[in-house]
């Protein structure tokens, strides 16, 4: 079983929608938590990153983290075609920004215009 | 400052060649980590540096593969009798703890070796 699962998709949803993408871990050891968005043939972009459960909002982007149940969700609201991309989640052992990180495999997201 | 600056873009290589790949953090980051990733997958750790000090290796990095950071600023990967198996995109992140904020990855470099 893998540290960080994560949901492959594609998964698709038209112009406007919200979309919600998700990951589970089984380590709860980790303390910080990322997630990336990452289009073809590029590297990783860093959207939001967190230390604690609870909500944090960016814009169009809200990170949410449920320790107790070792649970991260993203949502994307308002979602535009430029949102077409992979998105990985990520999580590091310290509540600092060192250390390696645990990736997700990614979700592919396809919004249709 | 451009953010994290990996060259080359594209690397194709014949199978048992060797190939260094070069990385410039951001300059005020004193981590320097290392990743690779296949299709579909996410990026997967291979080393990092704080400062010119290597702390920490994956056990996916072999003694094929050596990274080095000399004077605590840009890094090099280097592969030895490359494999088909090393085909990857290999990336290369910094961050600084100091400033926190998450790390900042480059577009990384493609290998092909075939």
């Amino acid at each position: 079983q893998k540290e960080v699962e994560q949901d492959p998709g594609p998964l698709s949803v038209p112009e406007g929608a919200i979309v919600s993408l998700n990951c589970t871990y089984s380590n709860s050891a980790f303390q910080y938590f990322m997630w990336y968005r990452q289009y073809s043939r590029k590297g990783p972009e860093l959207l939001m990153y967190t230390y604690s459960s609870g909500n944090k909002e960016d814009g169009r982007f809200t990170a949410q983290v449920d320790k107790s149940s070792k649970y991260i969700s993203l949502f994307i609201r308002d979602s535009q075609p430029s949102d077409s991309a992979t998105y990985l989640c990520a999580m590091g052992w310290t509540t600092d920004s060192w250390g390696k990180l645990q990736f997700g495999a990614g979700t592919q997201v396809v919004v249709t215009p | 400052d451009t953010g994290v600056s990996q060259d080359p873009r594209h690397k194709i290589t014949k199978r048992g060649q060797n190939v260094t790949f070069r990385c410039d953090p951001i300059s005020e980051h004193n981590h320097l980590y290392w990743y690779r990733q296949t299709l579909g997958q996410g990026p997967e750790f291979l080393t990092y540096f704080q400062n010119e000090a290597q702390l920490e290796k994956s056990r996916l990095l072999s003694d094929r593969f050596s990274a080095e950071r000399p004077k605590g600023s840009f890094s090099t990967l280097e592969i030895q009798r490359t494999e088909q198996g090393d085909s990857a995109m290999y990336l290369c992140a910094s961050s600084s703890p100091a400033q926190g904020g998450g790390y900042t990855f480059g577009s990384g470099t493609r290998l092909t070796v075939v």
